[in-house]
């Protein structure tokens, strides 16, 4: 069954701890994407990977780290460098590179933080 | 900078009625404009892809349309039913940079 998984679905942690959020895909893209939901905000973009080994900042990227060593793998940490880390985490994945193509998401994680 | 825009933000109607969404965007270079449908808590659903090219995208009940000469993009609801509550949202993906930008979304309620 070809998708994106996101683990854990709910976290919890305490202010000034980093926190790991797993995202999987089995749909062979290259490409893959962090965002951030806030109510009323909409998605912001946090970070962006094209290929392995390589990733670029997006709209919001501080406080925010990321990995791409395997394909199928893209890691969010967020640090306690992260002034306001409460929010409903999204990643998606597609084929990248120039032209038209569909990005797909995985079901999210809401981090709160305390 | 890419810019969307949603109106409006919140739609009630009676189930039956159709409707329509708005997007608007800012920059008309893009690849592609796509549609999705947000549940809460939950993560986005693809409705509908529409390459620059084209000027409309139809599945089952819904059709989108894309102008992309005046940055505009509608998302037609017919005959609306309760589960089509949902919030829906429109991004685009630019010519100068890969990733998606969002708009807000519109939160549609459709009431029995």
């Amino acid at each position: 069954d070809g998708g994106i998984t996101q683990s854990p679905k709910y976290l919890f942690r305490k202010e000034g701890q980093n926190v790991t959020l797993s995202c999987e895909q089995n749909l062979n893209h290259d490409a893959m994407y962090w965002y951030r939901q806030d109510p009323g905000q909409g998605l912001r973009l946090i970070y962006y990977s094209q290929i392995v080994n390589d990733f670029q900042k997006g709209d919001i990227a501080e406080g925010y780290s990321v990995s791409r060593e395997k394909k199928e793998s893209f890691p969010l940490t967020v640090t306690s460098a992260q002034k306001n880390p409460t929010a409903f985490y999204l990643c998606a994945s597609s084929i990248g590179g120039q032209g038209a193509y569909e990005q797909y998401f995985g079901p999210g994680t809401r981090l709160t933080v305390t | 900078k890419q810019e969307v825009t949603q109106i409006p933000a919140a739609l009630s109607v009676p189930e039956g009625e159709n409707l329509v969404l708005n997007c608007s965007f800012t920059d008309s270079a893009i690849y592609n404009l796509q549609w999705f449908r947000q549940d809460p808590g939950k993560g986005l659903t693809s409705l509908l892809l529409i390459q620059s090219s084209q000027r409309e995208q139809t599945s089952g009940r819904l059709n989108a349309s894309l102008d992309k000469s005046s940055g505009r993009s509608t998302l037609y609801i017919a005959a609306s039913q309760p589960g089509d509550s949902a919030t829906y949202l429109c991004a685009v993906r630019g010519v100068r940079n890969t990733p998606l930008v969002f708009g807000k979304g519109t939160r549609l309620s459709v009431i029995a």
